[in-house]
């Protein structure tokens, strides 16, 4: 069964970086785009950027530029979202979730990551 | 920046028709899909392309998109159906846009 697998939850203080990882399978590495959605808590959803990990083509949402970096290692199938700079309201649950070509939605999701910042 | 506006709850009685509104500029020109979110789960494409059902999502979810408004309708409620429900397009300076989530009910 395909699916997502990210990296534990993680506590971070003010000013720091997190790093979260997406395990994939090697047809959705080489065929799919990664996305990466934040919730953060009592809020809706959040679009935060995506990455074609096959090309490494990336493309961010506008307010988080230059303080997020989307990344893929091919010899493991993995995606990297890295966040930095961190402030408390980036507090969230982040997911991946995968984009089929031309599909224009998010069809397989990760469990979800915890990252809590606070001093 | 484009936005996408929803109600912010919705109350249905079980086996009724619950429908879900998402309204932003020319929407009907995009695609629209819907996502399921429960509590302690990971969201769920339950609507793509405006009225595409994915494998294993039940027939009692529709959606259609036409105008301003796209609208996600759940006949027959069940209360496993009660959940946050997000809208989602694309727009080609924003990317991807989720609508601001609405509350379903069961009561």
């Amino acid at each position: 069964q395909v699916q997502l697998v990210q990296s534990g939850a993680e506590v971070k203080k003010p000013g720091s970086s997190v790093k979260v990882s997406c395990e994939t399978s090697g047809d959705t590495f080489n065929n799919y785009a990664i996305n990466w959605v934040r919730q953060a808590p009592g809020q809706g959803l959040e679009w935060m950027g995506g990455i074609i990990p096959v090309f490494g083509t990336t493309i961010y949402a506008q307010k988080l530029q230059g303080r997020v970096t989307l990344s893929a290692a091919k010899s493991t199938n993995t995606v990297y979202m890295e966040v930095t700079s961190l402030r408390s309201d980036d507090t969230a649950v982040y997911y991946c979730a995968r984009g089929p070509p031309d599909l224009g939605a998010f069809d397989l999701w990760g469990q979800g990551t915890s990252v809590t910042v606070s001093s | 920046s484009y936005e996408l506006t929803q109600p912010s709850s919705v109350s249905v009685s079980p086996g009724q028709t619950a429908s879900i509104t998402c309204s932003g500029g020319e929407l009907g020109d995009r695609y629209a899909s819907w996502y399921q979110l429960k509590p302690g789960q990971s969201p769920l494409l339950v609507i793509y392309q405006d009225s595409k059902r994915p494998s294993g999502i039940p027939e009692r979810f529709s959606g259609s998109n036409s105008g301003n408004t796209a609208t996600l309708t759940i006949s027959g409620t069940q209360a496993m159906d009660e959940a946050d429900y997000f809208c989602q397009a694309w727009d080609s300076s924003t990317a991807y846009v989720f609508g601001t989530g609405t509350k379903v009910t069961v009561l």
